[in-house]
Order: structure tokens, then C-alpha cells, then sequence
């Protein structure tokens, strides 16, 4: 099946810094990348779907400018965490496939590892 | 708007016991859906999907059928082992129900 990786797998920061989060699809060309959060023993809540060379779509009540998105090519979305709180404390998740957010409706999202942030 | 509504557990069962986690949705149109597995320090992954009404997803003895009449797609399994303890996503697209945690015991 398709390959997708974060990386880091763990960082921890201290409060009012950024970190960066890498998402990269690793033997397929993913025009759709979605960002999750998962909260202890919760599901998973979709925060933005991004596609390649445009801007992200953002779920409602996502802090666009506090969680920064940016698909620049077909095999890396970044997810920026701008001046990080503990409440930002949490197990991020990107997810990729190879069609819109349409169509991804009917095909199946292959999963990174997740990164687990912690803000000091 | 599409959603999906999944019984929460915590499931505790014996091995070789049958299992069942219910799903029901709420969808315009006849979108995909999906179960996902998470096993303990994994990724997400996909365990089966159905694409339209009527189909039946099957893997590694788990089934699930797409149900338009009860809107459902519950997920059944007839034996448990201990290697199943995972927590189990029922998915419509990229909406997520809450997760239920299965844990299997000898």
C-alpha cells in the first residue's frame, strides 16, 4: 500500500515558539493531504484538507493563521503550529490520497505514524 | 452534512467471543465508508470499505455491510483473538466516528 511519513514522531517545545510538522507521501503523487488532531482516547478531528498548490481548506473553528499549511509539491504538506501553547498539546495526523476533497468522499486515506507535540 | 455515529466502548471481550461495533451515518448521496483499525503505537489503516449499497467489506475475518435502509454499516466479527485489541474508526470519507477501544483478553 501507499507509504505516508511525518516527521518528527515527538516534539516538545516550549510555550509561544513554532514547530513545523512534515507530512510526505513516499511512492505516490498525493494531489490531497488532510490534517488531524487526535485528543487522548478521542477521534480523530479533521482540521484542514490542502491541496497541492493552493490554499488549505480549514473545518470550522481551525485558527487558519495559528496552524499554518502549505502543500507546495505532490509529496509534502507541512503543518506550522505558530506560537505554540500547552493547549496545542496534542497527536497530529496527516493523511494523503491521490484526488480531491470531493472525490475523497469514496477512496480511501492512507495514514502517517502522527506526530505527538507537547508544549511546555 | 455527512457524519457518522459509532458506539463508543470501551469493548472488553474473551477470545473467540463475537463482536460488534455499530456505525450508523448520515450522508447526501452514497459516499465510500470505510473501517479503520488502530493497533497500539501504530498509524491508522485501513481494515475494510464498501462503495455502495449492499456491498459487503471483508478482511481478516471482519465484515461489515453498507446498509441504506438502516443508514448502518456495523462492524462483526465471529472470533476474536487477542491480536485484534485495537481501537476501530468507523470512517464516511474523511469524517471520523469517536473510536471505540477493543481489548481481547485470553
Amino acid at each position: 500500500g501507499a507509504v505516508v511519513s511525518q516527521h518528527p514522531s515527538r516534539v516538545i517545545c516550549k510555550s509561544g515558539t513554532s514547530v513545523k510538522i512534515e507530512c510526505r507521501s513516499l511512492d505516490f503523487q498525493a494531489t490531497t493531504m488532510f490534517w488531524y488532531r487526535q485528543f487522548p482516547k478521542k477521534s480523530l478531528m479533521l482540521m484542514a484538507t490542502s491541496n497541492e498548490g493552493s490554499k488549505a481548506t480549514y473545518e470550522q473553528g481551525v485558527e487558519k493563521d495559528k496552524f499554518l499549511i502549505n502543500h507546495a509539491s505532490l509529496t509534502l504538506s507541512t503543518l506550522t503550529v505558530t506560537s505554540a501553547h500547552p493547549e496545542d498539546s496534542s497527536f497530529y495526523i496527516c493523511s494523503a490520497n491521490t484526488i480531491n476533497r470531493v472525490q475523497g468522499l469514496y477512496n480511501e486515506q492512507f495514514f502517517g505514524p502522527g506526530t505527538r507535540l507537547t508544549v511546555l | 452534512g455527512n457524519s457518522v455515529t459509532q458506539m463508543e466502548g470501551p469493548v472488553t471481550l474473551s477470545e473467540e467471543a463475537f463482536l460488534t461495533i455499530n456505525c450508523t451515518y448520515t450522508a447526501t448521496g452514497y459516499p465510500s465508508l470505510f473501517w479503520y483499525v488502530q493497533y497500539p503505537g501504530e498509524g491508522l489503516q485501513l481494515l475494510l470499505k464498501a462503495t455502495k449499497a449492499d456491498d459487503k467489506g471483508s478482511n481478516k475475518g471482519f465484515e461489515a455491510t453498507y446498509r441504506k435502509e438502516t443508514t448502518s454499516f456495523h462492524l462483526e466479527k465471529g472470533s476474536v483473538q487477542v491480536s485484534d485489541s485495537a481501537v476501530y474508526f468507523c470512517a464516511l470519507g474523511w469524517r471520523f466516528g469517536a473510536g471505540t477501544r477493543l481489548t481481547v483478553k485470553p
